[in-house]
């Protein structure tokens, strides 16, 4: 049974810092690993989607990273800023499992002014 | 406006009730997901849908029930049965419930907390 692993559960950061949030997963036959952000009591935003035959994806601030061979994903954020204050958790899709997702428990982030 | 809504934000339950929880999507995505979210424990798949007419339990259906009667609508569900329901709940939807496509990613609504009075 495949299981999404984050560590730690908490992060807290002074502002401008960069950072790197993990993610491992157990089993390398994904389809896809997907970072989502979550803001107090909303619901989940889509960050950053790597397809499993890719490296990385970049959106502005935000990189992310996969190394299926080892099972592990990163979330770079460079310079980070008080409004990226929030929870992040990392989703895997297993092959052939019709697009269900697998959840870490997620990292809640905190930026200090 | 294109997305995902849910209602309420908020419900209220007594014990012995059963609670349905509505979602609603206009992204015209054939597939719907129920999730459930407890403090500490992440995500758990309630139940799926790929296809309007069709669904498929999750990892912890036990004591939901849900139908897909409209490819827009995927109501859920809280029987009695369920012994500990309090929690937050999200829906989701994405494009392709079937073999998953490049860039096939699930958008989720804004989640409705349930609360077992």
């Amino acid at each position: 049974k495949q299981e999404v692993t984050q560590i730690p559960a908490a992060l807290s950061v002074p502002e401008g810092e960069n950072l790197v949030l993990n993610c491992s997963f157990t089993d390398s036959a994904i389809y896809n690993l997907q970072w989502f952000r979550q803001d107090p009591g909303k619901g989940l935003t889509s960050l950053l989607l790597i397809q499993s035959s890719q490296r990385e994806q970049t959106s502005g601030r935000l990189n992310a990273s996969l190394d299926k061979s080892s099972g592990r994903s990163t979330l770079y954020i460079a310079a980070s800023q008080p409004g990226d204050s929030a929870t992040y958790l990392c989703a895997v899709t297993i092959t052939g499992a019709n697009s269900k997702l697998t959840f870490g428990k997620g990292i809640t982030l905190s930026v200090r002014p | 406006d294109g997305g995902i809504t849910q209602s309420p934000k908020y419900l209220f339950r007594k014990e012995g009730q059963n609670v349905t929880l509505s979602c609603e999507q206009n992204l015209n995505h054939d597939a719907m997901y129920w999730y459930r979210q407890d403090p500490g424990q992440g995500l758990r798949l309630i139940y799926y849908s790929q296809i309007v007419n069709d669904f498929q339990k999750g990892d912890i259906a036990e004591g939901y029930s849900v139908s897909r009667e409209k490819k827009e609508s995927f109501p859920l569900t809280v029987t009695s049965a369920q012994k500990n329901p309090t929690a937050f709940y999200l829906c989701a939807s994405a494009r392709n419930g079937g073999l998953p496509t490049l860039a096939d990613t699930q958008y989720f609504g804004p989640g409705t907390r349930l609360t077992v009075l």
